[in-house]
């Protein structure tokens, strides 16, 4: 298995703040094609979660350019900036190279 | 725009199959790959498996004895079947849609699944 590392497990942010998640995997997420299949969704309460960003940095249809994906080979970040209330929930690295696994989450709160 | 719906028994007694059905509108489930993904109380989530275009099927190796994932496609549904439950399947069972760039692009609303005597 592809085991996921996420933190924080919580983050408290001020509404226009910017706040960082990081995700690690226990091993390259680099495929044989040469893509990196790692994804960032957001549970918001009460909903569904939804994809937030793909690929690393791609950010999925409709998704604020408040939200950015970097990284590479093992470790991502995901950067959410002008928070807004809209933001508020719980979100998950993701990989898709082998096999799907997730990060155990983030809750973002508002301070 | 794609829609998925999960329907099925939201309590099933150990040692029993649980059993989801997920419909889809909006879409043809003769596309793209269609899987089912659980949360667990605590925020866990897991890959259960998907089933492709073409009728294929990918199962998490943890699940791989006790999981079926198979598919209508007169109705455009498609079925999750997990055999022999324990309390630890309790769970919110979402279906959803896997895009070309192996994520879930579109998820239902969930069904929650209590595995209780």
């Amino acid at each position: 298995d592809v085991v996921m590392t996420q933190t924080p497990v919580s983050l408290s942010v001020s509404l226009g703040g910017q706040v960082s998640i990081s995700c690690r995997s226990s091993q390259s997420l680099v495929h044989n094609n040469g893509n990196t299949y790692l994804s960032w969704y957001l549970q918001k309460p009460g909903q569904s979660p939804q994809l937030l960003i793909y690929k690393v940095s791609n950010r999925f249809s409709g998704i604020s350019d408040r939200f950015s994906g970097s990284g590479s080979g093992t470790d991502f970040t995901l950067k959410i900036s002008r928070v807004e209330p809209d933001d508020l929930g719980v979100y998950y690295c993701g990989q898709g190279t082998q096999y799907h696994t997730f990060g155990a989450g983030t809750k973002l709160e508002l301070k | 725009e794609v829609q998925l719906q999960e329907s099925g028994p939201g309590l099933v007694k150990p040692s029993q199959s649980l059993s989801l059905t997920c419909s889809v509108t909006g879409y043809s489930i003769t596309s793209n790959y269609w899987g089912w993904i659980r949360k667990f109380p605590g925020n866990k989530m897991e890959w259960m498996g998907y089933i492709s275009y073409s009728g294929s099927t990918s199962y998490n190796p943890s699940l791989k004895s006790r999981i079926s994932i198979t598919r209508d496609t007169s109705k455009n549904q498609f079925f999750l079947q997990l055999n022999s439950v324990t309390t630890e399947d309790t769970a919110t069972y979402y279906c959803a849609r896997f895009g070309t760039t192996r994520v879930m692009d579109a998820w239902g609303q969930g069904a929650s699944v209590t595995v209780s005597s």
